[in-house]
């Protein structure tokens, strides 16, 4: 079964600093997506970034980027240049591939971000 | 028009009661899907929805019961429900169920239900 584990419940980042959130899964499909949502307080989850398994190029979003090691099923999110709007819960999902007959779409515990001024 | 709604924003109901929760959205999207996030824990796929019809339901209990009348409403039908259902419901939609960019899933601010 495909887990997804998201190791730092709680992080801080300085205003304008670059932060670095973890995420690591376990899958035995080659194939699949990956995601990183931002679920700010009472607010709506939106979708921070995506990842295609088959594209070795990392995802970038302007000042949002992944460092995606297929091998190691690692997928962690870079913020450059924070701003007091990035405080959220970030979570971080896993899609199974169209083909492989299932659909699983599993996300990970969060990961709590504050930006301090 | 890029925005999901859902209503009730809060919902409290005893044990006894049935309740509906509704979902909308017109961004022409064809997948609508349903989760389940308790306090302080990531969303839970509940349902997903592709065309109007049900392809994806996650062993949810009966007493939740999704419906999907058109392409542009999703429905959440609960009956005796339990104390532990309580949590936010949140509602999402995407062009298709078909990964990549046209799966990109847009949510709603979720249903607050707390069952007593």
């Amino acid at each position: 079964a495909q887990t997804v584990t998201q190791s730092q419940p709680e992080m801080s980042v300085q205003e304008a600093e670059t932060v670095t959130l973890s995420c690591t899964y376990d899958t035995s499909e080659s194939d699949y997506y990956l995601f990183w949502y931002k679920q700010p307080p009472s607010r709506q989850m939106i979708l921070v970034i995506r990842q295609e398994a088959y594209k070795q190029q990392n995802a970038t979003e302007n000042r949002f980027s992944v460092n995606f090691q297929k091998a190691a099923k690692s997928f962690s999110l870079k913020i450059s240049d924070s701003q007091l709007g990035d405080a959220a819960m970030y979570f971080c999902a896993y899609r199974s591939s169209i083909g492989s007959g299932t659909y699983k779409y599993i996300f990970g515990t969060g990961t709590r971000l504050k930006v301090l001024a | 028009d890029t925005e999901v709604t859902q209503t009730p924003k809060h919902l409290v109901m005893g044990m006894t009661n049935k309740k509906s929760l509704k979902c909308e959205q017109h961004m022409g999207h064809r997948a609508m899907y349903w989760y389940k996030q308790k306090a302080k824990k990531p969303p839970e796929l509940m349902f997903v929805y592709s065309y109007e019809k049900l392809s994806i339901n996650e062993s949810v209990p009966s007493r939740f019961s999704p419906e999907c009348p058109n392409s542009s409403l999703l429905n959440l039908h609960l009956h005796a429900l339990q104390p532990e259902d309580s949590a936010l419901y949140l509602c999402a939609s995407s062009l298709r169920l078909a990964g990549g960019s046209q799966e990109t899933q847009y949510f709603g601010p979720g249903t607050r239900l707390l069952v007593l």
